[in-house]
């Protein structure tokens, strides 16, 4: 059983370069969200969905577009990337009730 | 404005004894609150969860209690064992006016038990 699948796991950018965090999940899930974790700062939210052709922002979202044109898909895109953003992104997913289901993470730098 | 906070960075036990972790809440819509783990390089795996209507919830080993008149709660670990070593991020949820639920996380409490 799959779960949620991140890729790639490492990434390292330049300044401005864009890119795309994939995120798929074979639970059929109607709930995506992406956080990301910083030191010091736990897990914060940037986008989330609650369906497909539905998103919307979480607390931390500039910098960031996310789309679902499926209930599996749930990517993130990096259009023009900056120094602040290097993390370590968390997709997750979750039925219409509490508990969420993370994938195992994507490690971004960007010099 | 952190919503959700975990005010121990870390905790440091003997295996055997007993582990409380602490989390306080601001957010008055919060309605239920989960426990995650999550050990280095791998993503957070759910632990436990509380309902606001109730004030224990227990499993095996651990048991979470809330006080709502005081917006805390906390993760206790009887008996502490070496693999629970791993970071514990307290979350809180709110219905969304769209559907589904939102999940804030406090800044996580690193557990250390020792032998």
């Amino acid at each position: 059983n799959a779960g949620v699948t991140q890729t790639p796991k490492f990434q390292v950018l330049k300044t401005g370069q864009s890119m795309t965090l994939q995120c798929a999940q074979d639970m059929n899930h109607e709930y995506m969200s992406w956080y990301r974790q910083d030191p010091g700062m736990g897990l914060r939210l940037i986008h989330y969905s609650v369906g497909a052709g539905i998103t919307d922002q979480g607390e931390v979202p500039n910098g960031y577009n996310v789309s679902r044109s499926t209930t599996e898909d749930f990517p993130l895109r990096l259009l023009s990337a900056a120094p602040s953003q290097t993390s370590v992104y968390f997709c997750a997913s979750g039925p219409r009730t509490r508990e969420l289901f993370f994938g195992e993470g994507s490690r971004l730098t960007v010099l | 404005d952190q919503q959700v906070k975990q005010n121990s960075p870390s905790l440091s036990v003997q295996e055997g004894r007993i582990s409380i972790l602490n989390c306080d809440y601001t957010n008055s819509m919060f309605d239920y609150f989960l426990w995650y783990k999550k050990y280095p390089a791998e993503g957070p795996t759910f632990l436990i969860s509380i309902s606001s209507i109730k004030d224990k919830n227990e499993d095996g080993r651990f048991t979470v209690f809330l006080n709502k008149s005081a917006k805390h709660l906390s993760l206790h670990i009887v008996p502490s064992q070496p693999g629970d070593s791993a970071v514990y991020f307290c979350a809180a949820s709110e219905v969304l006016t769209g559907g589904g639920n939102k999940l804030t996380f406090g800044t996580g409490t690193q557990l250390k038990v020792e032998l």
